[in-house]
């Protein structure tokens, strides 16, 4: 079954203890991209990544970080999560960054305290 | 960064009447597209638009891509209770920016 995935689901956390959300697409996908939604906000793009070891920064990249070493996976890393951070966090995967509709995971809730 | 108005922010409507909402950009953009999101669930793709002056339907859901290029549409015909969720629109130029940006969304009830 195509799908992406990405763990965890839920995280309560504290302040400024480093975490990593993955993610991990089996569709053979190119482009990979991380959203946070917020009330009120949308979906706001904080990266992305048009294939392997090229990733480039979205509307609302400050205080996150993503690598991507293999085209399957493509992590988010809070190296000092914040509570302004407390958000519903979304990984997508399309098969090229060029128009291609994307596929989004079921979603990860993160709470900072 | 930038974000698509999208309009209306919230509609209460009875089943069986018909639905529209709209984004607007400063920008223009190369792909629009549609998407619908459940409680607890990820955004799934409705219409994908890729061309000025598209018209594109799916089932009783229809949209279209501005003339302009700024703006983008999406009816629903004949709603029905599943239909209830937030639906959101996304716009994409490429061409060396990739940025996928998102609407604000339109939540959509339906009074019984």
């Amino acid at each position: 079954e195509a799908q992406v995935t990405q763990n965890p689901r839920y995280l309560i956390t504290v302040t400024g203890k480093k975490l990593t959300v993955t993610c991990s697409q089996n569709m053979n996908h190119e482009y990979m991209s991380w959203y946070r939604q917020d009330p009120g906000l949308g979906l706001r793009q904080i990266y992305y990544s048009m294939n392997v070891e090229a990733t480039d920064k979205g509307d609302v990249p400050e205080g996150y970080k993503v690598s991507r070493k293999e085209k399957r996976n493509f992590p988010l890393i809070l190296e000092s999560p914040s509570p302004n951070q407390t958000s519903l966090y979304f990984c997508a995967s399309s098969r090229t960054g060029n128009g291609q509709p994307q596929h989004f995971g079921d979603g990860t809730r993160l709470s900072i305290l | 960064g930038q974000q698509l108005n999208q309009s209306p922010q919230s509609m209460f409507i009875q089943e069986g009447e018909d639905v529209s909402m709209n984004c607007t950009s400063s920008s223009i953009f190369n792909t629009w597209l549609w998407y619908k999101q459940d409680p607890g669930e990820g955004p799934v793709l409705l219409i994908a638009l890729y061309k000025a002056g598209e018209l594109t339907s799916n089932g009783r859901l229809t949209a279209q891509f501005g003339t302009t290029r700024k703006d983008s549409f999406l009816n629903i015909s004949a709603s029905i209770p599943s239909d209830v969720g937030i639906y959101f629109c996304a716009g994409q130029y490429y061409f060396g920016n990739e940025k996928l940006t998102f609407g604000t969304g339109t939540r959509l009830t339906i009074i019984p």
